[in-house]
Formats: C-alpha cells, sequence, structure tokens
C-alpha cells in the first residue's frame, strides 16, 4: 500500500519569502509528526497531531513556523519568513495510534529545503 | 526531560567484523527504545524496538539490541557487518506517558569497509 508521501521533494526559495511543506500520512494513521534535519544532524521535533486533540507545538523553532492538519488526513507545515538556518531536510511521519509501544511511526522521504 | 545519546557520530568496521553503535537514554523511567536506520537518499525506518518485553530485541536485517537498565543503555550490535549495513542509524525514545513525543539521537553513521 501507499506510504507516507511529501511534496515537494526539493524546494530551493529566497531568504524571507513564505514556504509550505505537505505530508500526505498512510490513510487511517491518526497520529502525525513532523521532524527537522540539519545536515549532518539528528530528527528535531517540530510538532505532533494526534486525532483532534491540540497539536504538541513545543518543537516549533519560533513563531515564524506553524502547521495544520485537516482531521486524520493532510498536513502543512508553513515557514514565514523564511531563514538560511531554516534550511533542512523536513520529514513528516505517521504513526497509526498513539500509542508507540504497539506501532512503529512510518516517515516520509522528506522535503530538502533550501533558503538562499 | 528524556534524552539520548549516540556516542561517535561516525564508526567504521571492516565486512564480516562486529557492528556495535551506542545509545544511552536519560528518563525517569524505563521508555520505550528504538533504532531506526536511514540508507542513502532514503527514508528512516525502523530496525527494532524495546516495549518492556524482553530486555534482548531482535530486529531486521540481523540486528539486536540489549536493554541494559542499570548502564540506561540499548546499544545496537550485528555479529557480521555487511556491505549494505552502510547508512546512518539514530537511536530513539519514547515516554510511556505525558506525551508521545519520539526524541532522536544525533545519529551514528557507519562505513564498512571490503
Amino acid at each position: 500500500g501507499a506510504g507516507v508521501s511529501q511534496s515537494p521533494s526539493n524546494k530551493v526559495t529566497e531568504k524571507g519569502k513564505d514556504v509550505e511543506l505537505r505530508c500526505d500520512p498512510i490513510s487511517g494513521h491518526t497520529a502525525l509528526y513532523w521532524y527537522r534535519q540539519r545536515l549532518g544532524q539528528g530528527l528535531e521535533f517540530l510538532i505532533y497531531f494526534q486525532g483532534n486533540s491540540a497539536p504538541d507545538k513545543s518543537g516549533l523553532p519560533s513563531d515564524r513556523f506553524s502547521a495544520e492538519r485537516t482531521g486524520e488526513s493532510v498536513s502543512t507545515l508553513t515557514i514565514q519568513r523564511t531563514q538560511q538556518e531554516d534550511s533542512a531536510v523536513y520529514l513528516c511521519a505517521s504513526r497509526a495510534s498513539p500509542e508507540p509501544g504497539v506501532y512503529e511511526q512510518y516517515f516520509g522521504p522528506g522535503t530538502r529545503l533550501t533558503v538562499t | 526531560a528524556q534524552s539520548v545519546t549516540q556516542l561517535g557520530s561516525h564508526v567504521s568496521v571492516s565486512e564480516g567484523a562486529l557492528v556495535l553503535l551506542r545509545c544511552n537514554y536519560s528518563s525517569s523511567v524505563p521508555p520505550y527504545l528504538f533504532w531506526y536506520v536511514q540508507y542513502p537518499n532514503q527514508g528512516l525506518q525502523l530496525l527494532l524496538k524495546y516495549t518492556s518485553a524482553a530486555t534482548l530485541v531482535k530486529g531486521i536485517n540481523g540486528f539486536e539490541a540489549e536493554f541494559k537498565k542499570s548502564e540506561t543503555s540499548f546499544h545496537l550490535t550485528k555479529p557480521s557487518a555487511h556491505m549494505s549495513d552502510a547508512a546512518e542509524y539514530f537511536c530513539a525514545v519514547s515516554p510511556h506517558t505525558g506525551g508521545f513525543k519520539t526524541i532522536f539521537g544525533a545519529g551514528t553513521r557507519l562505513f564498512v569497509k571490503a
């Protein structure tokens, strides 16, 4: 079946522009995560959605970052007024339920964002 | 707060040699623990996970990891490295309660020499 998909796969933008990244989770997966992976570094948690509950936004690095999810479907991560330090691979993952011990996270291929 | 430390950003082994990738966690109670692998130009995939059922966990591709509470460790091993094991490996931790944020280590890149 279809896995997690992300678009675009690559995005080059000028400093100061806004960008929108999209994640299509696996159908039926209630939990959705966004991570940022800077070059040579590990994954940095950004935000977590679980069903219709309020999202956990504790990882968003600044108010330039925001994310939305409609029900249990598509999610978009928006970065306003991009800065060069925003350059990274943005990964999305979904999970069948919030229980991490039972179900694994499935990761998308990522969106590589380059801010020039 | 929970955290994960992976010792060694790069590990190099010869083909056929033992692979040992180190992971230590910090948590007031034993959390769920995971190892993920990221092959070049691919997404992350789960290698194995510890959920308190058994301390020695076997995963895909011949990898296994042992949970040691006394050492707060969850090291990843494989008896004999293959060239195809060259990848980036991430240790991760999730709490049992209080939220389901997963914290990842910085990663260890494994090189396998012929």
